[in-house]
């Protein structure tokens, strides 16, 4: 297995345009999680999918930003507009049970953004 | 909000000896669990310790969990370089199914 797969690995953008993050997770997995890693905050839990359904979005920091998962074997995040205190790494995870209670996640190996 | 704690934030040994990292978190738990991240790469789990368990291994790990105390120790046992990197813990709530991460200990081992 190719692991979590996130896409684009960089990504440098004006302040405020639109961002769209990429995840394909484990096969078999069934749950997704987006985290977000500054210095300042270190790791933030953004939103979890069960099964494709958004679970627990309440990490979302603002309506600037969404979560989709259409399918089992892929997820974005989007940023529109984008701000400069959205740099930060994104980090995809994915895991086989509800909240890896019996697994680990498995992490993908990130986006950094930096928005300008 | 950060759950976990872990202490030392920055810790470096000479290979060959223990590192020792210690978690703390704040509310009633149902599983930890720690990650090791590299500089610049995506976490990679290590071990998941259940509330119901006091200690587990792996190889050259080592985790204590006590859950009187809401803390947990990883301890690395005969390190080498190769173990510099960032270490996180992570618990899950009871009763809810995701993990909130720590804010990592910095473990740097001298050759």
């Amino acid at each position: 297995d190719a692991g979590v797969i996130q896409s684009p690995r960089h990504e440098v953008t004006e302040m405020g345009q639109e961002v769209t993050l990429r995840c394909k997770p484990i096969s078999g997995h069934n749950s997704l999680f987006w985290y977000r890693q500054t210095m300042m905050r270190g790791l933030e839990l953004l939103i979890y999918f069960n099964n494709n359904v958004p679970i627990d979005d309440s990490g979302m920091p603002e309506d600037r930003f969404s979560a989709k998962m259409p399918n089992a074997s892929f997820s974005t995040l989007k940023i529109q507009p984008s701000e400069p205190r959205d740099s930060a790494v994104y980090f995809c995870a994915s895991s086989l049970v509800p909240g890896g209670s019996n697994y680990g996640y498995t992490f993908g190996s990130g986006t950094r953004l930096t928005v300008v | 909000s950060q759950q976990g704690e872990e202490d030392p934030q920055a810790l470096s040994i000479q290979e060959g000896e223990n590192a020792t990292m210690n978690c703390s978190y704040k509310t009633s738990i149902n599983n930890l669990q720690w990650y090791r991240q590299n500089s610049g790469r995506g976490l990679v789990h290590l071990i998941l310790i259940r509330s119901n368990e006091r200690e587990k291994h792996s190889g050259r790990l080592r985790v204590t969990l006590d859950t009187s105390k809401k803390s947990s120790s990883l301890l690395i046992t005969a390190s080498r370089a190769a173990d510099t990197a960032s270490y996180f813990c992570a618990t899950d709530t009871s009763g809810t199914y995701k993990y909130i991460f720590g804010t990592g200990t910095r473990l740097k081992v001298l050759a």
